[in-house]
Order: C-alpha cells, then structure tokens, then sequence
C-alpha cells in the first residue's frame, strides 16, 4: 500500500515552458487535491476533485489545469510557467467522509527560471 | 468562511520540556480541527483531528489538543519533548462535512534542543 505517491521528486523549468505533475493514489479515494506551499506559508488549494471526471477551482488556480479521467489518477498541468509558480506542491487525497483526514503526498519541489 | 491563526512561527523548547503550539480558528459553521506535521522535506502528516465529538483529543506521539469554543482555540500541547518532535506543524480549520475548504496556518516550526 503505497498511499499517495508524486512524481518527479524535483524539476526545474524555464520561464514559458510546460509540464505534469503526477499524483497517484491507490486507497480508493474519492477526493483528491493539488495544493502549493510557498516559504513561510501555509498551503493553499489549487484544485480538487470529487470524483473521476468532476474537478473545481480552489483558492489559487490561476496558471493551473488538472483532469480526473480515474479513481487513481489526479495530474496537475501547468502552462506557461512563471517564476511566480516556484513552489513545493503537494497531492492529497482522502474519502468523502465529513471532517475525513487528508493523506499526502511527499511533494513535488519545482523552480521556474 | 474559515480561517486560522497560529500565533507562534517558531517555538523553541528544551528535550524533556513540554510543548504548546497555540492556534486559534474562526469558522461560519461548525468546524473540524486537524494538527498536522511536517518533517523537513517530507509531505504531511495527520497528527490528531477534532470532529465534533470529545473536545480533548489525543493523537500520535503523545501530542493531544483540547477544542475550546468559548476561546476559538485548539492548542497543541505535548508533555515532554523529544528531539524527534522537531519539525513544522500545521493547524488546520474546515466547516464540518466540507472536506474541499481545509484552511491551513502558516505553520509553527519547533525546534527541540538538547
């Protein structure tokens, strides 16, 4: 039982280029999340998603598209990046449970240059 | 809405010493209440949540916390510190049974010392 794994690990890009984040999750999971946590900050909501092919915008989606075509799979995209995209993201997921814990991901560290 | 304010970004204690880690919330509804800990360079991880049922909680490692409506607190306190304990924790705040609008604090960091 794996829980939630995020590939790659660590990435830099140029300004202007594209790329997917990965997050997998295998504990059957409903509700997924892609969340961005800035130096000194807490993390902030970018996109969620209910189930497979229903997402929505959270607190921060600007520069961001995700898709939910499995149960499992949950793939941030990013176009264009900026370097005001330079952060540590991180993929969760929990059931849809009320007040149901949130399992993460180890975090995906990526530099916009 | 909801929000929550951690009120001490960096804590510093000595090994064997308690711990408090002080948060307090603002919410429109009933909330949930979760403390989360960070190791550097790790993800997340729950330490204990509240939901509605006994207002003292306790969790992993010896960590408990204790939901005060009255105060809109819910410190995270430890009886004695261990080196393992140092790391960043988050307190967490959502309206019960809305799992999609958790709002995180900026994080209180612990630094343990021998």
């Amino acid at each position: 039982n794996a829980g939630v794994t995020q590939t790659p690990k660590f990435r830099i890009l140029k300004i202007g280029q594209s790329m997917t984040l990965q997050c997998t999750q295998d504990m059957n999971h409903n509700y997924m999340y892609w969340y961005r946590q800035d130096p000194g900050m807490g993390l902030k909501l970018i996109y969620y998603s209910v189930g497979a092919g229903i997402t929505d915008k959270g607190e921060v989606p600007n520069g961001y598209n995700v898709s939910r075509s499995t149960t499992e799979d949950f793939p941030l995209r990013l176009e264009l990046a900026a370097p005001s995209q330079t952060s540590v993201y991180f993929c969760a997921s929990s059931s849809h449970a009320p007040g149901a814990e949130q399992f993460f991901g180890p975090g995906t560290r990526l530099t916009v240059l | 809405a909801q929000s929550v304010t951690q009120l001490d970004s960096h804590v510093s204690v000595s090994e064997g010493t308690p711990v408090l880690l002080r948060c307090n919330y603002s919410s429109s509804y009933s909330p949930s209440l979760f403390w989360y800990v960070q190791h550097p360079n790790k993800g997340l991880q729950l330490l204990l949540k509240y939901t509605s049922a006994a207002t003292l909680v306790k969790g992993i490692n010896g960590f408990e916390a204790e939901f005060k409506k009255s105060e809109t607190s819910f410190h995270l306190t430890k009886p004695s510190a261990h080196m393992s304990d140092a790391a960043e924790y988050f307190c967490v705040v959502s309206a019960f049974g809305n799992n999609n609008d958790m709002r995180f604090g900026a994080g209180t960091r612990l630094t343990v010392k021998p």
